[in-house]
């Protein structure tokens, strides 16, 4: 089935550590994204990528990074230096092209311990 | 800059009766508007969509929006609400960064809570 796949379901991360979320899409999407979400806040935006070997930040990119070096793969870095790192977090993807639609992984959730 | 705001944090709705999840948009241009529902500990999933057209959009689970130019608002209805959409719904706005490049933005949420 065609779809974005984000992995590990759930992540725990001790202070001081670098934690990486995974996301795979295999419905030949251009554009991929990351969005984090709280509670009362909606999504925002930390990262986005047109297109591989290039990407954007975001709203929130501060202790994050990404790297986009195929096409499939977009995976999120949460660093040290984020400093309230605990949230769900969600991959989304999209042709990219005018009027096309976003769509979403399953998210991750990640707690700091 | 484009934003969309959902007033209603929650809204509560007897089973059979209709619903309505309100969206106000401010856009620069011809707005594109998107309605998603989230389940708990779940992905955004799409419903519906706006581009250009009718006015009266219909989407997944018999789900409609009314684009309204002059209210500025895309409302997400439903003529007979069911226990199983209460859920969190998200609407969106595309907001073009420079030609061929977007992003998405999300409202805040509202709580669908449907009462048997």
């Amino acid at each position: 089935d065609g779809g974005i796949t984000q992995s590990p379901k759930y992540l725990f991360r001790k202070e001081g550590q670098n934690v990486t979320l995974s996301c795979e899409q295999n419905l030949n999407h251009d554009a991929m994204y990351w969005y984090r979400q709280d509670p009362g806040q909606g999504l925002r935006l930390i990262y986005y990528s047109q297109i591989v070997n290039d990407f954007q930040k975001g709203d929130i990119a501060e202790g994050y990074s990404v790297s986009r070096e195929k096409k499939e793969s977009f995976p999120l870095t949460v660093t040290s230096a984020q400093k309230n790192p605990t949230a769900f977090y969600l991959c989304a993807s999209t042709k990219g092209h005018s009027g096309n639609t976003i769509y979403f992984g399953e998210g991750s959730w990640l707690t700091v311990v | 800059a484009q934003s969309v705001a959902q007033p209603e944090d929650q809204v509560n709705v007897a089973e059979g009766n209709p619903l309505t999840v309100k969206c106000t948009y401010s856009v620069s241009g011809n707005p594109y508007l998107f309605w998603y529902v989230q389940y708990p500990n779940r992905g955004l999933q799409f419903l519906l969509k706006y581009i250009t057209g009718d006015n009266l959009v219909k989407g997944s689970y018999g789900f409609e929006a009314e684009f309204n130019k002059s209210q500025t608002s895309f409302h997400l209805k439903k003529p007979s609400a069911l226990v199983s959409d209460s859920a969190l719904y998200f609407c969106a706005v595309r907001d073009m960064i420079t030609p061929g490049t977007y992003k998405y933005i999300f409202g805040t949420g509202t709580r669908l809570k449907v009462l048997a």
